[in-house]
């Protein structure tokens, strides 16, 4: 079974903060990917990025940074210089590689304040 | 390119009524997925479909509920004899092929008073 863990709950900062979301996740998958999305409080939920699990390099978009540990299961999410506009519920998320089905395992999401 | 669309957006129905929700996905996107999203958790998947075919049921989808793909592109969620459990936002997704990320329509809140 698949399992996903964001065990923050609620963030609170103020502006130019950085902040780093947490993912813990549990597979017994070779290969997986994993997923981060944001929930704006629209509710739309917005695609943010997407890694397999052979490819353990950080990546780095603008303000956004995310960095995968295997060996700890772990794909931590940083905001640098956070602004009013982050405000939103993260969710992390996981899909097998197997193209059975590829459905998403969510976190339970961590709702990022960020306070002008 | 326009993204997922689905509607109603929102519904408010009586316990016992039928309820019905369409999504359309993004024209080239072969899967579509179903999710449910209660408050204050993560969406959690309901069904599948690779084209018209419903390839996978979660056990979360109950006989009162059924889905439909025909002809592989718009896709309908029909819950039967709604309860109060029910009362939900409903995400609809789409993805190019099975193992690229899912973009997501806005939802349909749905209320059971």
């Amino acid at each position: 079974a698949q399992k996903v863990t964001q065990a923050q709950t609620e963030i609170s900062v103020v502006e130019k903060e950085d902040v780093t979301l947490d993912c813990v996740y549990e597979t017994r998958d070779t290969t997986y990917y994993l997923f981060w999305y944001k929930q704006p409080p629209s509710g739309e939920l917005v695609f943010l990025i997407r890694r397999n699990s052979f490819d353990e390099q950080n990546e780095i978009s603008g303000r956004y940074s995310w960095n995968f540990q295997k060996s700890t299961s772990s794909f931590n999410f940083t905001i640098t210089a956070s602004q009013v506009v982050d405000s939103a519920v993260y969710f992390c998320a996981l899909s097998r590689a197997n193209n059975a089905g590829n459905m998403l395992t969510f976190g339970g999401g961590t709702r990022l304040m960020v306070k002008p | 390119d326009t993204g997922v669309s689905q509607d109603p957006r929102h519904k408010i129905t009586k316990r016992g009524q039928n309820v019905t929700f369409r999504c359309d996905p993004i024209s080239e996107h072969n899967r579509l997925y179903w999710y449910r999203q209660t408050l204050g958790q993560g969406p959690e998947f309901l069904t599948y479909f690779q084209n018209e075919a419903q390839l996978e049921k979660s056990r979360l989808l109950s006989d009162r509920f059924s889905a439909e793909r025909p002809k592989g592109s718009f896709s309908t969620l029909e819950i039967q004899r709604t309860e109060q459990g029910d009362s939900a936002m409903y995400l609809c997704a789409s993805s190019l092929r099975g193992f690229y990320e899912q973009y997501f329509g806005p939802g349909t809140r749905l209320t059971v008073t």
